[in-house]
């Protein structure tokens, strides 16, 4: 089974702390997401990479920057965490191979900035 | 730019077959469309996938008509279990490179 990890399920952090929230695949996948998850919007995405050093602006980039130095990682990054970042955040992989929308998801962090 | 559109919630009772649907008018042509299941506190989960016409596997069913632009998730016999946020997913734009954009999401309560 594909196995999708994200470094933690809670983390609370403080207003203008970096945050740093990192997501390993096992399955050799091209593709990966950060989606965020907030009570009556969905699932939202902020960034996405298909490739390795690749990383292309979702629908809500603003507030974070992304990383993806080797296939198996993609690291959302908060430069300045604010209050309204608290969040959801989920990450996702799927292979460039066939339907890229067969997506593979991780359990989740749930962020909170205080 | 892509949108789907889903109903907000549904309510069920054990035993019924329950028919989501997802509109999605600006699908392109090389994308499939994907289904996914919720649970609280857990990421989303594939339950299917199709193209076009009719896909069936041991979950659900998923009926798609010729025009692409909407599609129907369908739950026969739901039990408690299957309570849950039902999302729909399509690309936007051609090629593998486009955003994988998800709708609202339907919660389905099952009663018993």
């Amino acid at each position: 089974d594909v196995k999708v990890t994200q470094s933690s399920r809670y983390l609370v952090k403080r207003t203008g702390e970096k945050v740093f929230l990192e997501c390993v695949q096992d399955m050799d996948h091209e593709n990966m997401f950060w989606y965020r998850q907030d009570p009556g919007l969905g699932l939202r995405l902020i960034y996405f990479s298909y490739d390795v050093k690749m990383k292309e602006k979702g629908d809500i980039p603003e507030g974070y920057s992304v990383s993806r130095e080797k296939k198996e990682r993609f690291s959302l990054i908060l430069e300045s965490a604010s209050t309204n970042q608290t969040s959801m955040y989920l990450c996702a992989s799927s292979p460039i191979q066939g339907p890229r929308e067969k997506l593979f998801f991780g359990s989740g962090t749930q962020l909170s900035v205080l | 730019l892509a949108k789907t559109t889903q109903p907000i919630s549904m309510d069920s009772y054990e035993g019924q077959e329950v028919n989501i649907t997802c509109s999605h008018n600006n699908i392109a042509t090389n994308d499939y469309i994907t289904w996914y299941q919720q649970f609280p506190s857990q990421g989303p989960r594939f339950i299917i996938q199709g193209y076009k016409t009719k896909v069936t596997n041991e979950v659900a069913s998923l009926f798609i008509p010729a025009d692409r632009k909407s599609s129907t998730l369908s739950l026969p016999r739901v039990s408690l279990s299957d309570t849950a946020v039902y999302y729909c997913l399509v690309g936007e734009g051609s090629g593998n490179t486009g955003k994988l954009i998800f709708g609202q999401g339907t919660t389905l309560q099952v009663k018993p």
